[in-house]
């Protein structure tokens, strides 16, 4: 039930962008494109969701194309904390049921 | 900040033995969910508890597998006869179900069994 794709690793220099690319070209027009991450086996952590628009927090911004078949999370100056597996996962939002679909997600390591 | 809390934090079992796992959700949460990951592996989805009862599973949860919330606050995943395939990290879920329904993950419970 994998709808999205992306790379399996990948590295980043500490204090430069990390961009981390999204393949979602099933995605239905209800459905948002959230990213977790998870360091080191801890509990899965929300990062930021989206539908169209492109999306920042404090933690990062999501850019997502035009015609929605996929999206970058990019993490504006990575840290060695940001070290971890991030997961893109696309799902209806405003349903009775918030479940998520884990896949492999790419694992990013940051280096000094 | 609110926290999904779990406990314990890790449990060693022998094969066989029943094993209960606790969660105390966000406080105004209404939504539940188990999650596991077999150690290299995906994260993944057990079950949702929504409105005192299941809502969905997956094959995974079969008869050995139950959920309650028996007060309110807590939310119990249960193993009745733990095998060694059930060793892995578990991981407890909710979300308020507000905005675009995100959800708040525990630190989980790492369960061991030998």
């Amino acid at each position: 039930d994998a709808k999205t794709t992306q790379p399996t690793s990948m590295d980043c220099a500490e204090g430069r962008a990390a961009n981390l690319p999204c393949n979602h070209s099933t995605i239905s027009g209800n459905e948002y494109v959230y990213w977790y991450r998870q360091i080191h086996s801890q509990g899965p952590q929300y990062i930021i969701h989206g539908l169209k628009n492109n999306e920042t927090n404090e933690m990062a911004s999501l850019i997502i194309t035009e015609d929605r078949k996929s999206s970058t999370l990019i993490l504006p100056h990575a840290t060695l904390r940001d070290t971890a597996v991030y997961y893109c996962i696309v799902r209806v939002a405003w349903s009775n049921d918030y479940k998520l679909s884990f896949g492999a997600g790419t694992t990013v390591t940051v280096r000094a | 900040e609110p926290e999904v809390t779990q406990t314990p934090s890790h449990q060693v079992t022998q094969m066989g033995q029943e094993v209960i796992l606790r969660c105390v959700p966000i406080s105004n949460h209404l939504y539940f969910y188990w999650y596991r990951q077999i150690l290299g592996q995906k994260v993944e989805f057990l079950v949702s508890f929504y409105n005192n009862e299941i809502s969905e599973k997956s094959e995974i949860f079969d008869d050995q597998f139950s959920v309650e919330r028996p007060d309110g606050s807590n939310f119990t995943l249960k193993i009745r006869s733990t095998k060694l395939e059930d060793s892995a990290m578990y991981f407890c879920a909710s979300s308020g179900g507000q905005g675009h329904g995100e959800l708040f993950f525990g630190e989980g419970s790492r369960l061991t069994v030998l």
